[in-house]
């Protein structure tokens, strides 16, 4: 089993429709979780941390379900920039960091 | 926010040739940096971890004398692919961290490289 576990997509959906993702860890000693969106050809870029209260950025949120270890994004009012692939990373710390990335959810917005 | 500048972003170069590649954190302190390459339409592959001042951590796989890695300063870390061939020819890319355990990494630009 992957440490870090995504569906691949391609999620194909309207411009303005509401779409969410969710990716799951085997490692409950996780600690620290987050999103990313990589561009075709280009790094990654932070979305957002993912907080056990979960959290908003405007029409993202982030969710985490420490019981079930997964967490989730939700997109509401997707738009044509939000094409891109987005990235689970858990994060485990003992002495050093140990940075997991999920192999990514393709979401491309068709007009 | 934390920026992160690797250079060059862009290396075409001969087989053979050694390719050194640079990771600059410029607005903080990076005592981790990560090394990454990613094949077209494939998931990032980390390479290696460094911490300033000690041996690189490379992955399984990944051959420690092939790719070089040195974290001299907190703010710089460079991997040098040696005697690079066609099948090293791929998107490299460096991300940093501050530290702690609620931090997130942050990655440089990335750096195409295409051997000939």
């Amino acid at each position: 089993r992957k440490e870090v576990e995504q569906d691949p997509g391609p999620f194909n959906v309207p411009e303005g429709a509401t779409v969410a993702f969710n990716c799951t860890y085997s490692n409950s000693a996780s600690q620290s979780f987050f999103w990313y969106r990589q561009d075709c050809r280009k790094e990654p870029k932070l979305l957002m941390s993912v907080y056990s209260s979960g959290n908003e950025d405007g029409r993202f949120t982030a969710q985490l379900n420490r019981a079930s270890q997964y967490i989730s994004l939700l997109i509401r009012d997707s738009k044509l920039s939000d094409s891109a692939t987005y990235l689970c990373v858990v994060k485990e710390y003992s002495s050093a960091s140990k940075i997991i990335f999920g192999s990514g959810t393709r979401l491309s917005i068709r007009p | 926010g934390a920026v992160v500048s690797q250079h060059p972003s862009w290396v075409i170069c001969k087989s053979g040739t050694s390719v050194k590649i640079e990771c600059r954190s410029l607005d903080f302190q990076a005592t981790t940096m990560f090394w990454y390459r990613q094949f077209p339409k494939q998931s990032l592959m980390l390479m290696a971890t460094s911490n300033e001042g000690s041996k690189a951590t490379y992955e399984q796989g990944v051959e420690k004398d092939k790719f070089l890695i040195n974290h001299a300063s907190l703010t710089l870390s460079t991997l040098t692919v040696t005697s690079a061939h066609p099948e090293d020819s791929s998107f490299y890319i460096c991300s940093a961290e501050g530290g702690g355990s609620n931090q997130p990494q942050h990655f440089g630009d990335g750096t195409r490289l295409s051997i000939l």
